[in-house]
């Protein structure tokens, strides 16, 4: 099965700042990656997919790019609700798989 | 607006069973293929099994393979988990998901889980 670590496990910023999360594949995974935001208490909300897609109703400051093996969600200016886990997925093949996740918190 | 809404959870000992259930509102069901994914407390997600559109073509992860099944009925809106010989590493909240789109199988939406627990 595919493997995608996530780094960092844990990105401290204050709001306004921008993050970048990263998820490497253990093997291509060619754009069939998407990426999910959770919060405490809450189920996960679809963020990207296909690599760079934003869902319906995602504001313009997430971004996903990448393909293959690396790839990367950006939240251009952090806002207070985004203070959140964050997941990647691969579509690519069976199993699909999630990565460890990054705990984005407020510095 | 899309509804899911998971039942079935509770506690059970090591080698007991559950029937979860997911019943769907707010869009096509028999369009959309569906699945479960499990996060055990203070874990990440764990994908556990999917399940196309006309209920044809399934799909487990080894962890579970061979002793859950998946299953849908379209003519209910309900998708349902039969989870057999359960051991206390199945102890997770239980998440109901849609695909984004009926040709796709990321997953979409998602329920609020249920809690199911495995042990003596």
């Amino acid at each position: 099965e595919i493997v995608l670590t996530q780094s960092p496990a844990t990105l401290s910023l204050s709001p306004g700042e921008r993050a970048t999360l990263s998820c490497r594949a253990s093997q291509s995974v060619g754009v069939s990656l998407a990426w999910y935001q959770q919060k405490p208490g809450q189920a996960p909300r679809l963020l990207i997919y296909d690599a760079s897609n934003r869902a319906t109703g995602i504001p313009a400051r997430f971004s996903g790019s990448g393909s293959g093996t690396d790839f990367s969600l950006t939240i251009s200016s952090l806002d207070p609700e985004d203070f959140a886990f964050y997941y990647c997925l691969q579509r690519k093949s069976w199993p699909p798989t999630f990565g460890g996740g990054t705990n984005v918190e407020i510095k | 607006e899309v509804q899911l809404l998971e039942s079935g959870g509770g506690l059970v000992q090591p080698g007991g069973s559950l029937r979860l259930s997911c019943g769907a509102s707010g869009f096509t069901f028999n369009n959309c293929p569906m699945g479960w994914v499990r996060q055990a407390p203070g874990k990440g997600l764990e994908w556990v099994s999917s399940i196309n559109g006309a209920g044809t073509n399934t799909y487990y992860s080894d962890s579970v393979k061979g002793r859950f099944t998946i299953s849908r009925d379209n003519s209910r809106n309900t998708l349902f988990l039969q989870m057999n010989s359960l051991r206390a590493d199945d102890t997770a909240l239980y998440y109901c998901a849609k695909s984004r789109h009926s040709n796709s199988w990321y997953e979409g939406e998602w329920g609020q889980g249920t809690l199911v627990i495995v042990s003596s």
